[in-house]
């Protein structure tokens, strides 16, 4: 079945450090793998994505990296700031035009300063 | 560009009633899907509209329906609640089509609450 698992469940940096969530995914057609950050009280919000043609991306302090071989994918947080805290969120979908996230439990992610 | 819009933003609903939430996606965007988020499950696919039409369907109970009408919003209903069925309603707006990956972006959520 598809299924998406997520580690840690809860993750406590000080400021500056980074900080790393791994997810893994079972169903091997998925190919699109987003990052979602929610703070609280508000809307899911879209952080980094990656495809399954990319092994790496980065955008500033974050980056995601896959390894498609082993079904597993990686959000890193580098220079970490009391803002950053949050719980995120891992997903993959198929491309086959049906737009169905499978997400990951969540991390809930605390940056002390 | 307005962002995803539900309506309402909260509701209180007794055990056996029926509700109906909706979702006004971005403008030209075409798929809007559900989700259910609570503590203790996550955040759950309960299904997506495409044009008006059902593509994909969760593994929730038949009182759970939606629908999608010409201009692309969608409601959600909920029939016989229970208390089970308490939790953050999340509607999702992509504007793909088929065989492309695209973003989805999400609303505010409905928080309905079963007492």
């Amino acid at each position: 079945g598809e299924n998406v698992e997520q580690h840690p469940s809860t993750l406590s940096v000080q400021e500056g450090d980074s900080a790393v969530i791994k997810c893994t995914y079972s169903d091997s057609a998925s190919n699109y793998f987003p990052w979602y950050k929610q703070e609280l009280g508000k809307r899911p919000q879209l952080i980094i994505d990656i495809r399954s043609n990319v092994g790496e991306k980065k955008d500033q302090r974050i980056a995601v990296t896959l390894n498609k071989t082993a079904k597993h994918f990686s959000l890193h947080i580098t220079e970490t700031q009391p803002e950053d805290s949050a719980v995120y969120f891992c997903a993959a979908k198929r491309t086959s035009g049906y737009n169905k996230l499978i997400f990951g439990a969540g991390t809930r992610l605390a940056v002390h300063p | 560009k307005a962002g995803v819009t539900q309506t309402p933003r909260y509701l209180i609903k007794t055990r056996g009633q029926q509700v109906t939430l909706s979702c006004s996606p971005i403008s030209g965007h075409r798929s809007v899907s559900w989700y259910q988020q609570t503590p203790g499950q996550g955040l759950q696919f309960l299904f997506e509209y495409f044009s008006e039409t059902q593509r994909n369907k969760g593994n929730f109970p038949g009182r759970f329906s939606g629908r999608q009408f010409s201009n692309s919003r969608s409601e959600m209903n909920v029939s016989t609640l229970e208390l089970g069925d308490s939790a953050l309603y999340l509607c999702a707006s992509s504007p793909a089509g088929t065989g492309t990956v695209v973003e989805a972006f999400f609303g505010q959520g409905t928080r309905l609450t079963v007492v």
